[in-house]
């Protein structure tokens, strides 16, 4: 079965600081994964993704990710976080050998708060 | 940039009656989604469609809810006689076509069913 957990419901870092959101995730297959981004009233708005290829993938906003297969996870990253960054991030994966291409099992969602 | 569009963003209903949730995907698309996500409970899969019909659907997706693309533009979830248990925010979701698990879903921003 596919899960996606993400242990922190909230994570708090000053601007100007590195910023580290985590994931782990559970699948059958090889795992495709995604990071979403979701600001007050607005959709989940894409940030990154991995599907193969290099284990660092960068996206959109100067966020970047690590996929580490032996230890299942996924952690999004940051090296400077700035105030605006604060938002609900939600991972996400799905099973290369999925049935559906839409199908994604989401964690929880952690609140990051940048304070000035 | 294109979005994904919902509508109502907030309704509120008496328990036992049909709701109708709207949602204009990006015109290009060729797949569509429905997903929800109850007050702090992870996003979850309802739904997919692609082609005009369901192409696969979560446990969560029983009788009670139907979806539907009328016509070109408009995809449409409805849930008959609704329970208190469905208040939760509906996130409508589209991706291009192709057989590769990689598309990128774009979502809604949501809308926010409440049952009294």
């Amino acid at each position: 079965a596919q899960s996606v957990a993400q242990p922190e419901d909230q994570v708090n870092v000053a601007e100007g600081n590195p910023l580290t959101v985590k994931c782990t995730y559970s699948v059958s297959g090889n795992p495709y994964l995604f990071w979403y981004v979701q600001y007050p009233n607005r959709g989940l708005q894409f940030l990154l993704k991995y599907i193969t290829g290099d284990n660092l993938v960068k996206g959109s906003y100067g966020f970047e990710a690590e996929f580490n297969k032996s230890q299942t996870s996924f952690h999004l990253k940051k090296p400077s976080a700035l105030v605006s960054d604060s938002a609900l991030y939600f991972c996400a994966v799905r099973d290369s050998r999925g049935s559906t291409l839409g199908r994604l099992y989401f964690g929880r969602g952690t609140q990051l708060t940048v304070w000035p | 940039e294109p979005e994904v569009t919902q509508t109502p963003s907030h309704q509120v209903t008496q328990m036992g009656q049909e709701v109708i949730l709207r949602c204009v995907p990006i015109s290009n698309h060729l797949y569509f989604y429905w997903y929800r996500q109850i007050l702090g409970q992870k996003v979850e899969f309802l739904v997919s469609f692609y082609n005009n019909e369901i192409s696969e659907k979560s446990e969560i997706f029983d009788d009670q809810f139907s979806v539907e693309r009328p016509d070109g533009s408009n995809f449409t979830l409805k849930i008959r006689s609704t329970k208190l248990e469905d208040s939760a925010m509906y996130f409508c979701a589209s991706s291009p076509g192709g057989t590769t698990g990689a598309n990128v879903l774009t979502f809604g921003a949501g809308s926010r069913l409440t049952v009294l």
